[in-house]
């Protein structure tokens, strides 16, 4: 059985750096683009990021370029959301998605709050 | 980036009856491939989203065959043959053909 489990939210100060992660079992995770997708309190959902099987290729939403770094460890089966300069708007559920376009398997979620 | 636009935003429909959520795009979604890259997601409430169809009309595994998704171009349709109770909650359109992927605001499905 396909599972995607987030962690890694938590409340933030704007300015904060926070670390997600989502472990990935049931398939090949190394033979998978992955992404990360987000959705605001009472919101829409919003890609943010994907990356490549090896890691080689990284793509981002213009609103979190510069800030948000995603990467994976294959041998972990572990996909990451390195989020630094965190503003009030980041304030949101993050999941993890099978798949180059956000595809047949999410995660549950973690939730990520940006707040003084 | 590629505007996805969804109509009803609420849909109160009956048990048993049809319903039809439409999602149109700002721009064609014929990729330069040849297919067009729309998938539909269901969010029950306190869910994760969970896609029903991939490429139109193609329906994801497990998905009960009364949903079902037509269209081409920019406009773009969900069908439900008859609703269930299960199946209230809030239905995404996405486009993954042109970057960035982009979601439609969504269709809360509510039982009348």
């Amino acid at each position: 059985e396909v599972q995607l489990v987030e962690s890694g939210g938590d409340l933030v100060q704007p300015g904060g750096s926070l670390r997600l992660s989502c472990a990935a079992s049931g398939f090949t995770f190394s033979s998978y683009w992955m992404s990360w997708v987000r959705q605001a309190p009472g919101g829409g959902l919003e890609w943010v990021a994907n990356i490549k099987q090896d890691g080689s290729e990284k793509y981002y939403v213009d609103s979190v370029k510069g800030r948000f770094t995603i990467s994976r460890d294959n041998a972990k089966n572990s996909l990451y959301l390195q989020m630094n300069s965190l503003r009030a708007e980041d304030t949101a559920v993050y999941y993890c998605a099978r798949g180059y376009r956000p595809g047949d398997y999410w995660g549950q979620g973690t939730l990520v709050t940006v707040s003084s | 980036d590629v505007v996805m636009t969804q109509s009803p935003l609420s849909l109160p429909v009956t048990l048993g009856q049809p319903a039809s959520i439409s999602c149109k795009s700002s721009q064609s979604l014929v990729h330069s491939d040849g297919n067009t890259y729309l998938s539909w997601f269901q969010q029950r409430p306190g869910q994760s989203p969970r896609r029903l169809i991939y490429k139109v009309s193609n329906r994801d595994s497990g998905v009960p065959d009364r949903f079902s998704g037509s269209g081409s171009g920019a406009d773009f349709t969900l069908k439900i043959s008859r609703v269930e109770a299960d199946d209230i909650g809030v239905y995404y359109c996405m486009q993954g053909t042109h970057w960035p992927p982009t979601f439609g605001g969504g269709t809360k499905v509510e039982i009348k």
